[in-house]
């Protein structure tokens, strides 16, 4: 079966500081993998998705950005944190190429202080 | 483009209550539906999900129906339980792969 890890699953962090969040995928191969935000009582933003290695889309502008070096690893980073980036940052995978539902990891509670 | 229209929040019922969530979308073609659920401090789960027009989902006593002719997928449950407890999303995916969620609705039972 297929499982999604996503940590750290807390994190508190300076302004001004770097981020890296890391989620991977197992038990598929060649997913489509997602980041999203949540900011607090507010819905889901999507911030980043791939298709395949190296191929990643950005839907909104921001100091945040993604990579995929593996096939099923899909990291979400940042070089200097601001106050606005805090939130509850979700990872999720679905199977390519089909209109089948999104699998979320557990998140990500991100405070910048 | 495509979105989903979701009841606002917060819900609050008495144990065993009907429950009703209202969902509409706009998409192009024939989109899936979903409904996640979120319990504190987790990610997104999800409930059920409907395919074509008329298909029913179901899960735990919910169920939905997607009905093209209203552009709906309403969430409802017989009787609610404490456990319900959560946030619920109302979702799409088109041929895009490109999912379009509600903003979400608190629920909260009371004993």
């Amino acid at each position: 079966s297929q499982t999604i890890h996503q940590w750290p699953a807390t994190l508190v962090q300076p302004v001004g500081s770097p981020l890296s969040l890391e989620c991977t995928v197992e038990g598929t191969s060649n997913p489509n993998l997602y980041w999203y935000r949540q900011a607090a009582g507010r819905g889901l933003q999507l911030l980043f998705y791939s298709v395949g290695i190296g191929q990643i889309s950005s839907e909104v502008p921001q100091n945040l950005s993604a990579s995929r070096p593996q096939d099923r690893q899909f990291i979400l980073s940042s070089k200097k944190l601001l106050l606005s980036d805090s939130g509850f940052y979700l990872c999720a995978w679905s199977v390519a190429g089909n209109a089948t539902p999104l699998h979320f990891g557990n998140g990500t509670r991100l405070t910048v202080t | 483009g495509d979105s989903v229209t979701q009841m606002e929040g917060p819900v609050t019922l008495s144990e065993e209550a009907f429950l009703t969530i209202n969902c509409t979308y706009t998409a192009t073609g024939y989109p899936s539906l979903f409904w996640y659920v979120q319990y504190p401090g987790e990610g997104l789960q999800l409930l059920l999900k409907a395919t074509k027009a008329d298909d029913k989902g179901s899960n735990k006593g919910f169920e939905a129906t997607y009905r093209k002719e209203t552009t709906s997928f309403h969430l409802e449950k017989g009787s609610v339980q404490v456990s319900d407890s959560a946030v619920y999303f109302c979702a799409l995916v088109n041929t895009g792969n490109q999912f379009y969620f509600g903003t979400g609705t608190s629920l909260t039972v009371i004993p």
